[in-house]
């Protein structure tokens, strides 16, 4: 199963892009990359996901290095309501399962 | 397109009691998942539905937890009787179509006093 790695927290000024990173060097071939962020007292929110090409959609961007053992979500111009817990998530090949971790906590700053 | 919805909201018990919680899957969405999430962590998965067969109970604890899709639609989670361990968030997923993406719904958040 391809682990991912984030960082714990980061913080972000209102206006300005977010990069959140993540690793997953174990990832195979065919495993999809998966970003969600959970907003205090909600669900976790989909945002995005992608094989091998950058993605992009009105949220964000994801970029997927040419290895793909990492990847970012850009938030290219954050609002303090992307205040947020990130995830990212390979589900195993074949299977749905998605595994959370801890994510990484953004907090966008006035 | 309405979403997952999920309910109660909030849900206040007495350790020993049962409690029942409901989600309806966005239309026309076969997979289901409950997922639990203590709190400071991620979701963790409970079970998943394929229309009305669960076809991954694993992480389910049976003494205790139970599920049913009997229509393959709406979905019901049943704790009998609770502990005081169960208080946690209880979120309710579904996906269906070609990505298979997973869409949650807003999570009952359950208190065992």
């Amino acid at each position: 199963d391809a682990k991912t790695t984030q960082p714990p927290s980061m913080d972000c000024a209102e206006g300005r892009a977010a990069n959140l990173p993540c690793n997953h060097s174990t990832i195979s071939g065919n495993e999809y990359v998966y970003w969600y962020r959970q907003i205090h007292s909600q669900g976790p929110q989909y945002i995005i996901h992608g094989l091998k090409n950058n993605e992009t959609n009105e949220m964000a961007s994801l970029i997927i290095t040419e290895d793909r053992k990492s990847s970012t979500l850009i938030l290219p111009h954050a609002t303090l309501r992307d205040t947020a817990v990130y995830y990212c998530i390979v589900p195993p090949s074949g299977t749905y399962k998605y595994i959370f971790g801890t994510g990484t906590r953004l907090k966008v700053l006035a | 397109e309405a979403g997952v919805v999920q309910s109660p909201r909030y849900k206040i018990i007495e350790k020993k009691q049962p409690v029942a919680f409901w989600c309806n899957p966005i239309s026309g969405h076969n997979t289901l998942y409950w997922y639990l999430q203590n709190l400071g962590q991620g979701p963790e998965l409970l079970i998943r539905y394929e229309n009305e067969e669960a076809v991954d109970d694993s992480q389910l604890p049976k003494d205790r937890f139970s599920a049913e899709r009997l229509k393959g639609v709406d979905s019901t989670l049943k704790i009998q009787p609770a502990e005081l361990g169960d208080s946690a968030v209880y979120l309710c997923a579904s996906s269906g179509g070609p990505t298979d993406t997973q869409y949650f719904g807003p999570g009952t958040r359950l208190t065992v006093l």
